[in-house]
């Protein structure tokens, strides 16, 4: 148990639909990054927020944005929904100093998203 | 793109047998860090090894990193069942952004 808890955790939704998911971080922790993980592949790095900003951003394109709230939680937004965007959404939390991490990372169970 | 990449992509083993996985990246790092994830569920974090550490264990782990060939490996001794995995390496180097390799799919036969 680590703590940080994902919602939904499984979604199907049709094509050129928008989709929001939501993360809920560890106490405490003031960074939050998502990931998207297609089935039998590593997690590839969507975007991080330190501080309610955006603080680094994967090769996504402009409709997968997202949110980090005063509370350090967070939503992972998709527009424009495509087949290849079925994958697992994972959410990690950290506590950064500074901006930089040198501590582990806590995931969430991920939210499992079906594009049809 | 990822910056690990783990060898093998496949490990079958007895239960009791060690496991060995190897991780090489491409980029200098900040800290490279080991991760578990069973059946497409969250991942756990195993160990994290700064880049000027060269070997660190966790109870039945061991990690290795050598910085001037870029490479990492991960021990198992002692599998058990339990132990049946994707275990993956991540590289830290800007910020706290992880950047994964494939994984190494472990079986550990009872």
């Amino acid at each position: 148990e680590t703590g940080v808890t994902q919602s939904p955790t499984h979604l199907i939704k049709t094509r050129g639909q928008q989709v929001t998911l939501r993360c809920s971080s560890q106490s405490g922790h003031n960074t939050v990054s998502w990931y998207q993980q297609a089935l039998g592949q590593g997690p590839q790095f969507i975007f991080q927020y330190y501080r309610e900003e955006e603080n680094g951003r994967g090769n996504f394109p402009p409709r997968f944005s997202g949110l980090q709230f005063p509370n350090y939680s967070s939503e992972l937004n998709v527009n424009a929904l495509e087949l290849d965007d079925s994958a697992l959404y994972l959410c990690a939390s950290s506590l950064a100093v500074g901006g930089w991490g040198n501590t582990e990372a806590f995931f969430g169970q991920g939210t499992r998203l079906t594009v049809v | 793109s990822q910056q690990g990449e783990e060898d093998p992509q496949a490990l079958s083993i007895q239960e009791g047998e060690n496991a060995t996985m190897n991780c090489s990246y491409k980029t200098s790092i900040n800290n490279l860090q080991w991760y578990r994830q069973n059946s497409g569920r969250g991942l756990v974090h195993l160990i994290l090894i700064r880049s000027n550490e060269r070997e660190k264990h966790s109870g039945r782990l061991r990690v290795t990193l050598d910085t001037s060939k870029k490479s990492s490996s991960l021990l198992i001794t002692a599998s058990r069942a339990a132990d049946t995995a994707s275990y993956f390496c991540a590289t830290v180097s800007a910020g706290n952004k992880l950047t994964f390799g494939g994984g190494t799919r472990v079986l550990v036969k009872p």
